[in-house]
């Protein structure tokens, strides 16, 4: 089945720790993306990439960073930077930039 | 960068009542994507909407996309409770900037 697999379901990181979620697609989608969505929240766009090897900052980049090495695999990072990480992470790609997005199932980071 | 607004933030409905979100934006959108979350769930996508004035129905949802295209609605007619979760509109003010609006979480007493 065509898809988005987001791993892992629960990760949790210490403090000073660098911690990188996987998100990985097989709809051959050009873009994908990165969302924060912290309780009761919307979703807040950290990172997004139309292309390989071309990604851009989204609302709330700070503490975060990614790579498109690959069209099928948009990574994480979550950096010692980001001070407050605790939140369910989102990956979502789509044909290309304005089309419907097709959604992971998400990363819930809590912070030991 | 250009928000999108959405209200209400909550609803509470009977079963049977009809339920209503709304987006709206201060300048035009491009196209507007409609979007479910179920509780401990990922968004879905439901609709997209493109054209000035475009109204879309799927069974008891129906779509509207205003005349300016700077607001959408999202009404459900006669709840039920598998309505239940939160619905996001996510507004295009162009090919590379969209934003989700807040949600709209509704919950539905049986």
């Amino acid at each position: 089945d065509g898809g988005i697999t987001q791993s892992p379901k629960y990760l949790f990181r210490k403090e000073g720790q660098n911690v990188t979620l996987s998100c990985e697609q097989n709809l051959n989608h050009d873009a994908m993306y990165w969302y924060r969505q912290d309780p009761g929240q919307g979703l807040r766009l950290i990172y997004y990439s139309q292309i390989v090897n071309d990604f851009q900052k989204g609302d709330i980049a700070e503490g975060y960073s990614v790579s498109r090495e690959k069209k099928e695999s948009f990574p994480l990072t979550v950096t010692s930077a980001q001070k407050n990480p605790t939140a369910f992470y989102l990956c979502a790609s789509s044909i290309y930039g304005n089309q419907p997005q097709h959604f992971g199932d998400g990363t819930r980071l809590s912070i030991l | 960068g250009q928000q999108v607004m959405q209200i209400p933030q909550y609803q509470h409905v009977q079963e049977g009542e009809d339920f209503t979100t709304y987006c709206n934006s201060s300048t035009t959108l491009s196209n507007i994507q409609w979007y479910k979350q179920r509780p401990g769930g990922h968004p879905v996508f439901l609709i997209q909407l493109v054209k000035s004035g475009e109204v879309k129905k799927q069974k008891r949802l129906t779509f509207q996309f205003g005349e300016a295209k700077k607001n959408s609605s999202l009404h459900i007619t006669a709840t039920q409770t598998t309505d239940v979760g939160t619905y996001f509109c996510a507004g295009f003010h162009n090919n590379n900037d969209m934003r989700f609006g807040a949600g709209t979480r509704l919950t539905v007493k049986p």
